[in-house]
């Protein structure tokens, strides 16, 4: 059974850091391209970031560039995603997604609020 | 980067009733679209992609069509179970910058 399993969110100050993880199960996770997408309260779902199978390709979506960093670790089956600077509007619930022909699997989310 | 509308934003159905929701691209994609739907609190939930190839273990009464920048998602029969929010999403940019529609919101009438 393919199982995305996401920790690490929480409450942060803005111009804060966190890091989140998604561990993988049930399938070859490296061999598929693994993606972040989120959703602000009460809003629409977003893509933020994805990454190759081998992490030689990396792409972002303009609100985060420079800010967020995608990474994986095939040998522990798990994904990444840095967030740094991290600003009011970046409050979400964050998923990890299985990228094939749309996203096929998804996490439960773990929700990030950035507030003082 | 490729924009996604849906309309409507939100509709008002009863069971038993047809429902379709149109979403189009800012440019053409192809047929590299697919829905989702989500209850509140869930992750979303692969309905459709390619625009019309239904997802293992997705009940028949759901269908997609369309292709280029026009697509439409269809409930044959609404059961009350698909009371939600439905979502599509382009795949086909390469570099892979995907997108997603607004969302529509399917309740009771």
């Amino acid at each position: 059974e393919v199982q995305l399993v996401e920790s690490g969110g929480g409450l942060v100050q803005p111009g804060g850091s966190l890091r989140l993880s998604c561990a993988a199960s049930g399938f070859t996770f490296s061999s598929y391209w693994m993606s972040w997408v989120r959703q602000a309260p009460g809003k629409g779902l977003e893509w933020v970031a994805n990454i190759k199978q081998d992490g030689s390709e990396k792409y972002y979506v303009d609100s985060v560039k420079g800010r967020f960093t995608i990474s994986r670790d095939n040998a522990k089956n798990s994904l990444y995603l840095q967030m740094n600077s991290l600003r009011a509007e970046d409050t979400a619930v964050y998923y990890c997604a299985r990228s094939s022909g749309g996203f096929d699997y998804w996490g439960q989310g773990t929700l990030v609020t950035v507030s003082s | 980067a490729i924009r996604m509308t849906q309309s409507p934003s939100s509709l008002s159905a009863s069971t038993g009733d047809r429902v379709t929701i149109t979403c189009r691209a800012s440019q053409g994609i192809s047929s590299y679209l697919a829905w989702y739907q989500q209850k509140p609190g869930k992750a979303p939930k692969l309905l459709i992609y390619a625009a019309s190839t239904l997802q293992s273990g997705v009940p028949s009464r759901f269908s997609g069509s369309g292709s280029g920048t026009d697509f439409t998602l269809t409930i044959s029969c609404l059961q009350s179970e698909d009371f939600a929010t439905y979502y599509c999403q382009q795949y086909y940019s390469y570099p892979p910058l995907f997108t997603f529609g607004p969302g529509t919101k399917v309740d009771i009438k």
